[in-house]
């Protein structure tokens, strides 16, 4: 089956940082990817649609200045959450589209906490 | 905003059936899911149901979809202490382009 990882799967760091997220499809090409983040006790918040050699596609709300996207080739997208606050603190989930139209494969997810 | 909603707790005895429903608003909505969160971990699809389906099983699982009021139901049959868990409903339109998700429900089985 498809599989989708996240690296690091937990992340502490200072307030003011920034911190790389990476999302990669290792067993299939994903043209389009998505980046989700979970505040506690919530539902998944779809953050922003990012597609390979173009540039992400922001939900409302979301500042493409923080939350920088690339999706540089067909099997990874990066999130890179700068000046990173406590506000930040979050579990973050990337999910690939299979290409099969009706299915998405999700990531482990990486877990966010900003000092 | 289009929403999707789901009852937050639920609690059964192990051995018993467990009901997760799940109500949405977009008529629009083509495909809907099922997915399960371990604590810690991301979400695992379930199973999913084309809007022009009424019912879908799949081993211990059931999905009953009623159209007209824009209700999903997940039906875990012998719920088991491994099914406790926060499941959540979700839909998305015919282009997948964004999945709505309900806030989830939180499953306990009790021994």
């Amino acid at each position: 089956g498809a599989v989708v990882s996240q690296h690091p799967s937990w992340v502490i760091c200072k307030s003011g940082t920034s911190v790389k997220i990476e999302c990669r499809s290792l067993d299939f090409q994903a043209t389009t990817m998505f980046w989700y983040r979970q505040f506690p006790k919530q539902s998944l918040m779809l953050m922003a649609t990012s597609n390979e050699g173009s540039k992400a596609t922001y939900e409302q709300g979301v500042e493409k200045d923080k939350f920088l996207i690339n999706h540089a080739s067909l099997t990874l997208s990066t999130l890179t959450v700068t000046s990173a606050h406590p506000e930040d603190s979050s579990f973050y989930i990337c999910s690939a589209d299979s290409g099969r139209g009706y299915e998405q494969f999700f990531g482990p997810g990486t877990r966010l906490t900003v000092l | 905003g289009e929403d999707v909603e789901q009852s937050l707790f639920l609690s059964v005895r192990e051995g018993d059936s467990s009901v997760i429903n799940c109500t949405y608003t977009d008529s629009s909505s083509t495909y809907l899911y099922w997915y399960k969160q371990e604590p810690g971990a991301g979400l695992q699809l379930l199973t999913y149901i084309f809007s022009n389906m009424d019912m879908k099983q799949d081993q211990r699982l059931t999905v009953l979809l009623n159209k007209k009021d824009k209700h999903l139901s997940l039906r875990i049959a012998d719920t088991q202490t491994g099914d406790s868990a926060i499941y959540f409903c979700a839909e998305t339109d015919y282009n997948n382009n964004d999945m709505r998700f309900g806030a989830g429900t939180r499953l306990t089985v009790k021994p």
